[in-house]
Order: structure tokens, then sequence, then C-alpha cells
């Protein structure tokens, strides 16, 4: 139980394009859903979190007209990265927070999105 | 949320314990103590968390001190799929929480 998927796995877009990923819960409601970059060799960074219906609420420095985020249903978020450029390459991973398989309220990990433009 | 202070790298022997520690000295009443896992270019992979009382669960055992302001996350019996980037995190286990990442330690189990 506590699955969490993400689609594509890996994308290659031209600088300029607008991309879009999908996170999510397989077999259980995600209250909230949180959004992560990770650059080589770095951690992970908080870029954005969004409960279901709301808006999502964005990290100092991020650009919410850059990196849309839609959180329309409980099993599903949307990531969309607009207008691309390769600075914007990177390990994209979703987290989504709800009851998990083991009876426990837990925030589970995608496995990440490599975004890679050229 | 308060921070944690982690050793940037360790190694271990398979077979052996791991046994890694995290200070968080600020950690205030209501922030438990979460650990995850990064294996390299997954997503990270959620292990045990605790508020005061040591925990154990089928993946490792969570050591807190009494004053809260110091954890040791073991790994009993370290096998080579154990090698990843342990990320130990305090968070406030309500609606508000968010798991921030700090930078972690990289875990190498050797044969």
């Amino acid at each position: 139980g506590a699955v969490v998927s993400q689609h594509p796995s890996r994308v290659i877009c031209k600088s300029g394009t607008s991309v879009k990923i999908e996170c999510r819960s397989l077999d259980f409601q995600a209250t909230t859903m949180f959004w992560y970059r990770q650059f080589p060799k770095q951690s992970l960074m908080l870029m954005a979190t969004s409960n279901e219906g709301s808006k999502a609420t964005y990290e100092q420095g991020v650009e919410k007209d850059k990196f849309l985020i839609n959180h329309a249903s409980l099993t599903l978020s949307t990531l969309t990265v607009t207008s691309a450029h390769p600075e914007d390459s990177s390990f994209y991973i979703c987290s989504a927070r709800g009851w998990g398989g083991q009876g426990s309220y837990e925030q589970y990990f995608g496995p990440g999105t490599r975004l890679t433009v050229t | 949320d308060a921070k944690t202070t982690q050793p940037t790298s360790m190694d271990c022997a398979e077979g052996r314990a791991a046994n890694l520690p995290c200070n968080h000295s600020t950690i205030s009443g209501n922030e438990y103590v979460y650990w995850y896992r990064q294996i390299h270019s997954q997503g990270p992979q959620y292990i045990i968390h605790g508020l005061k009382n040591n925990e154990t669960n089928e993946m490792a055992s969570l050591i807190i001190t009494e004053d809260r302001k110091s954890s040791t996350l073991i790994l009993p019996h370290a096998t080579l799929r154990d090698t990843a980037v342990y990320y130990c995190i305090v968070r406030r286990n309500n609606q508000g929480g968010k798991l921030i990442f700090g930078q972690g330690t990289e875990l190498s189990v050797k044969p």
C-alpha cells in the first residue's frame, strides 16, 4: 500500500516548450501533495504544497507562473514547467500525504521525473 | 521546523549494524523526528519516525535521547542495498508540517 507514481519517468524537451508531469497516489487518497526539485549531488528542495481543490502554496523563490501546479482530485496532481530552459533541467519528485497501507498518516514519495531541457 | 545536523558520510561493513546520528538541539515539544532514505536516482523512502519513545519496525530502530536533542537510526544488519543517503528531519505532525530535507548522511555499506 501507499504507492505514488509519476509520469513520465524521463522527459527531454526543447528550450521554450512546456512539460507536464503527473503524480498519482494509486491506493490512497492524498489530501496534500508536495513537489520537490533535486539538482545533482544536492538535497531535495521543496517547491510547493497543494491541497485538493485549492491553489498551491509556493516556497520562497519559486516562480508560480513558471511552475504551474494543479491538484484537481485526491489522487492526482500535475506540475507544468512552462517555457522550460536548460537551467530547469532537474529531478522532480512529488510526494503525497494521506492514510497509507499500514494505517499511518504519512508522506509518501514518487519515483521522480528526470527533466532535461536542450 | 527545527534544523538537523548529520555527518556528511559514513561507512559500514556488510552484516554489521549501522548507527546514524542526528542532532536536533532546537526541536520543540510538538515536533517529531522522521527518517527517510534515498537510493541513487529514486524518490525518498520512509523509514521510521518517533516523538520521544524509542521506535522499532521491520526496517530499523530509532533511539531518541531523553532530552530529545539527538537521535540515532540503527540498521541492525546492514546490506549492500542499504547504501543510500539518509535524511533526519524534524517536523510538526499536523496538516501544516512540511518535510524539509537537509543534506543527509551518505551511508556506504561495503562488502
